[in-house]
């Protein structure tokens, strides 16, 4: 089956630690997003890739990290310099072409 | 600045009835538009979307209305149901931007049996 898969679900983190959130896809798509939701808020963007070797900065890239080696992933590097990490990250993927984005399950994490 | 908005946070409405979801834009450029339905905990899926060149898009009991002059999008549900209950999203991209997603910031219904 296709799809997009971000591991894991749930994730907790002492202060001051880096982590890494997984996201891959086998829908053989080009352009990957990170997205944050907080709690009564909406989605906003933290990196895109629409290439491999490729990504850029969205709206709240600070304390964040990302990489693109592969077509197929695109991990996400929560780093100490992050003030509020706390949040449901989504991982999402599409087609250049097509605009409609397909969402991962979301990973919950938590840092204490 | 919030180029996409929804500004009822949520909405409580009785099954068998209709649901209306209200979304605006101040991006002229945004040539088309999306509502993503999420469960809480779950990444959001895909519901209906509709281009800039039509003024409505109907599948099933969703239908989707486009207001251009009025930067206006509604997304109708009829007749509801206590499954619909979820966040929703609008969403809308400008293919000279590159396609990205611009969200609003969600409208919680509440399907009440």
């Amino acid at each position: 089956d296709g799809g997009i898969t971000q591991s894991p679900k749930y994730l907790f983190r002492k202060e001051g630690q880096n982590v890494t959130l997984s996201c891959e896809q086998n829908l053989n798509h080009d352009a990957m997003y990170w997205y944050r939701q907080d709690p009564g808020q909406g989605l906003r963007l933290i990196y895109y890739s629409q290439i491999v070797n490729d990504f850029q900065k969205g709206d709240i890239a600070e304390g964040y990290s990302v990489s693109r080696e592969k077509k197929e992933s695109f991990p996400l590097t929560v780093t100490s310099a992050q003030k509020n990490p706390t949040a449901f990250y989504l991982c999402a993927s599409s087609n250049y072409l097509n605009t409609e984005a397909f969402f991962g399950q979301g990973t919950r994490l938590t840092v204490v | 600045d919030q180029q996409v908005k929804q500004n009822s946070p949520s909405l409580s409405v009785q099954e068998g009835r209709i649901s209306i979801l209200n979304c605006d834009y101040t991006n002229s450029m945004f040539d088309y538009f999306l509502w993503y339905k999420k469960y809480p905990a779950e990444g959001p899926t895909f519901l209906i979307s509709i281009s800039s060149i039509k003024d409505k898009n109907e599948d099933g009991r969703f239908t989707v209305f486009l207001n251009k002059s009025a930067k206006h999008l509604s997304l109708h549900i009829v007749p509801s149901q206590p499954g619909d209950s979820a966040v929703y999203f609008c969403a809308a991209s400008a293919f000279d931007a590159g396609n990205m997603l611009t969200f609003g910031g969600g409208t919680r219904l509440m399907v009440k049996p």
